[in-house]
């Protein structure tokens, strides 16, 4: 079975600070990957994307995501974060075999302080 | 384009009560799913649809029940609320490459 962790469950940073979320899959087959944003108080939005080739993938808003298959790891970046990305974020999964469905990770809450 | 459109908003129901929340999208997207999103839980998938007239379960899918009679709409049945089903349930569409459009929420209150 698919699952997704994400161990950061609240960060609060300083405006201008780096920003790295943290997010590791349990699958042994070929995966997508994704990176979802919930503003206060809004619906989920697409990040970024991960299928195939250059393991560095860059998003929306500045925000860009490394894919490192040896670790299970698809963890979410931002050289310099801002009082606008306070947001819950959100790491999903999808084995290419089987259900077409996403796997959630439970999010991380990001607060900016200005 | 409206995208993925869910009503009611807000909802409050008295336990055993039941209701439908509505889910309808315009992309002419094949694939539906209803999510429901709980506090330190993320979002957990409830049903799905593959096509009209195809549903299948999710990881969640007691106390619901769904049915996809056309393209655009995939309403979600209470059968009969229970408060541990008090949530917030979005509503989701996609095409292919797994890129799925979600809905803003309805938020359910069960007493």
């Amino acid at each position: 079975a698919q699952s997704v962790s994400q161990h950061n469950h609240h960060v609060i940073l300083s405006e201008a600070a780096s920003l790295e979320l943290g997010c590791n899959y349990s699958y042994g087959g070929t995966v997508n990957l994704f990176w979802y944003v919930q503003y206060p108080g809004q619906h989920l939005q697409l990040l970024l994307k991960y299928f195939s080739g250059d393991p560095l993938v860059k998003g929306i808003k500045g925000f860009e995501a490394e894919f490192i298959k040896s670790k299970f790891s698809f963890n979410l970046r931002k050289p310099s974060v801002q009082w606008s990305d306070t947001a819950e974020y959100f790491c999903a999964v999808n084995a290419r075999t089987g259900a077409n469905n996403l796997f959630f990770g439970t999010g991380t809450r990001l607060t900016v302080i200005p | 384009n409206a995208g993925v459109t869910q009503t009611p908003k807000f909802q409050v129901l008295k336990t055993g009560q039941s209701m439908t929340l509505q889910c309808a999208q315009d992309m002419n997207h094949e694939y539906m799913s209803w999510y429901r999103q709980d506090p330190g839980m993320g979002l957990r998938l409830i049903h799905y649809s593959v096509g009209a007239g195809i549903t299948d379960q999710g990881e969640v899918p007691n106390g619901y029940n769904v049915s996809r009679s056309t393209t655009e709409d995939f309403p979600l049945r209470l059968l009969s609320a229970a408060p541990s089903q008090t949530s917030v349930y979005f509503c989701a569409s996609w095409a292919t490459l797994y890129e799925q459009y979600f809905g803003p929420g309805t938020r359910l209150t069960v007493t």
